[in-house]
């Protein structure tokens, strides 16, 4: 069974940094592109990032562009989000999710992980 | 980029059938074959049902369908459950390698 746990949540002041980790298992890792999404709370949801396999292709919504830098480490079976500047307006649930098949199908999701952007 | 445009709410009798239309651009869904539906509960990660318009993953009910026209992709659920009453969201591969999500849509069983 596929299992994702997402981790690195917490409070963090505007203009902070915070990175976020994704640990995998149940499935052969290393054969599988990673995405991060969010959700503000009671909005939709919001694709942030996408890293291929072997680390090759990695895309990033404009919204983050920047300011996010996703990044996996197949020995570990790990995906990881460091997030910098941190506004207000990233306060969200951060989930981490399978691709299926590189053209944006989701078909694992963790539980998520809560940050919240406060002074 | 946008999202793609969702109706906020629809609602339906148990047994009746709805449609919840999903609409984007020549870029996203017009462009591809890879729209996904996914349905949310509160507090809980998104759960996929459609996948590649038409698809359904292991263990969805026939009772969710997928079709698209153009620009439009729609998610339909026949013999509505009360348990089909959460929340609906589209997403699209686009021409930039991104993903996109719409809005949500809330399905209300009356």
């Amino acid at each position: 069974e596929v299992h994702l746990v997402e981790s690195g949540g917490g409070l963090v002041k505007p203009g902070g940094s915070l990175r976020l980790s994704c640990a995998a298992s149940g499935f052969t890792f290393s054969s599988y592109s990673m995405n991060w999404v969010r959700q503000a709370p009671g909005k939709g949801l919001e694709w942030l990032s996408f890293i291929s396999s072997g680390s090759i292709y990695i895309y990033y919504a404009d919204s983050v562009k920047g300011r996010l830098t996703i990044s996996r480490d197949n020995a570990r079976n790990s995906v990881f989000l460091q997030m910098n500047s941190l506004r207000a307006e990233d306060t969200a649930m951060y989930y981490c999710a399978r691709d299926y098949h590189d053209r944006g199908y989701i078909d694992s999701w963790g539980q998520g992980t809560l940050v919240t952007v406060s002074s | 980029q946008s999202a793609l445009t969702q109706p906020a709410s629809v609602s339906g009798s148990p047994g009746q059938s709805i449609t919840i239309s999903c609409t984007g651009t020549s870029s996203d869904i017009g462009g591809y074959d890879f729209v996904s539906w996914y349905q949310q509960n509160p507090g809980k990660a998104p759960r996929p049902m459609i996948y590649d318009v038409t698809k359904r993953p292991s263990g969805v009910s026939n009772r969710f369908s997928g079709s698209k026209s153009g620009n439009t992709a729609s998610l339909t659920i026949s013999g509505l459950q009360a348990e089909d009453e959460a929340d609906y969201y589209c997403s699209s591969y686009t021409t930039r390698s991104t993903v996109i999500f719409g809005g949500g849509t809330k399905l209300t069983v009356l």
